[in-house]
Formats: C-alpha cells, structure tokens, sequence
C-alpha cells in the first residue's frame, strides 16, 4: 500500500542551525501538508501547499520557515534558524484532492526534532 | 479557549466495552475528522464527516452539525484499539485543520 514517508525520523539540531525535514508523499497526490506537535500538546496546522505555491499557512508558519517541492517527488519544510521552541514532531502529510471533496488525508510517521 | 474540545482526556475500559468519545467544536466548519495516533506517533484518518452517520468495521462516527458535536463509537472494544483519538475540524476548503487535543484510549484485556 503506498504511504508518505519523511526522514529523518529524529533528528537533534544546535539552536540558530537550519534543518530541512524531507517528505515524499504518495506519488498521485497533489496537495501536500506540514503539520506540527510539541511534546504533549495538539498537533498544529502549519502549511498547505497546492501546484508549487503554498495555499494556505498558519500563524506558526513564520518567515522562518518555507517549503519546497525540489523534484517531482520530495517536499521540504526549512527551518532557518532553529529555536528551542521548535522542538516537535514534524509530520507530512498528502492528499489526492482538496479535502473538501471528501479525500482522506494520509499522514508520514513524523520526524523528531530536538533543538538544544 | 479551544475552537476544539474533547471528552474525556483519558480513557480506560475493558475489552469488550462500548466505547465513546465527544467532541464539540465552536467554530463554523465544512467537515469534521476523526484521526487515530499510535504510541509510536504515527497519524492514520479514520473517518471524514460533514454530515450524519459514518462506519468502518467496530467503529461508527456520527455528527450533528446544529449542536456542533460529534461522537466516535467503538464496539467490542479490543486492547489494540488502545491509541490517542484526535478529533479535528476544517473551516475552509484547503485543508486548514483545528486539532483537539486528543483522547488517550487504553482497553484493558
């Protein structure tokens, strides 16, 4: 069955570093999601991104951050210069169509980031 | 305060035991998820609803948009159930989705 991955699946970062979380989503979708969540808290919406331009980004998704989909298959979320408070799971996530027509979202197992 | 909120936080039961976790929303939404994540951390969508009754298997979800509340029902609870249950809303047509905090089920065998 086809799934959304993303590496690394932890990664551990120097404060004021930059970090790029990869993300390959599944190959026939088209919409593509970055979502967020600090230890113990909700996930976070961060960014929705639609034929290469982002559509929509939440207050979190500050000009610290971008996105990019580099090739036909990986889409990148950077992190400039890190925080301690950026410490989360990072997940990826993709979807065939806008989820307003009913498609299922399929999320990727995550990616650890531990700013010290 | 939070657009979503869910009951009960913390959830224990016995297998075999009808299960049911709420959410209530107080924000105007086109849908409304119900999401699954393991202890491992990993996030698998259960049912999308924007109106009435949905069900998959043991697990039934249902929606009344006028109280702004859903329920997601578990039949013949299983200690593989055992899992947080987030509930989350969407208000736009892109995606933009509102997570609650999430429902931690533990089924006891």
């Amino acid at each position: 069955e086809p799934e959304v991955t993303q590496t690394p699946s932890h990664q551990v970062t120097q404060m004021g570093q930059e970090v790029i979380l990869r993300c390959v989503p599944i190959s026939n979708h088209l919409y593509f999601y970055w979502y967020r969540q600090i230890l113990g808290q909700k996930v976070e919406f961060l960014v929705s991104f639609y034929n290469n331009e982002i559509s929509e980004k939440s207050e979190i998704f500050d000009d610290q951050f971008s996105v990019e989909r580099p090739d036909g298959s990986n889409f990148t979320l950077k992190i400039r210069s890190t925080k301690l408070e950026d410490s989360a799971m990072y997940f990826c996530a993709s979807s065939e169509a806008p989820l307003a027509g009913g498609e299922t979202q399929y999320f990727g197992p995550g990616t650890r980031l531990l700013v010290l | 305060k939070n657009e979503v909120e869910q009951s009960p936080q913390n959830l224990t039961a016995q297998e075999g035991e009808f299960i049911t976790i709420n959410c209530s929303y107080s924000v105007g939404i086109s849908a409304l998820h119900w999401l699954q994540q393991h202890p491992g951390g990993g996030i698998v969508s259960l049912f999308m609803l924007s109106s009435g009754k949905k069900k998959h298997g043991r697990l039934i979800a249902t929606i009344n948009i006028q109280e702004k509340h859903s329920s997601l029902h578990i039949t013949a609870s299983h200690p593989r159930d055992s899992a947080v249950y987030i509930c989350a809303v969407r208000r736009g047509s892109q995606g933009n989705l509102i997570f609650g905090k999430g429902t931690k089920l533990s089924v006891k065998p």
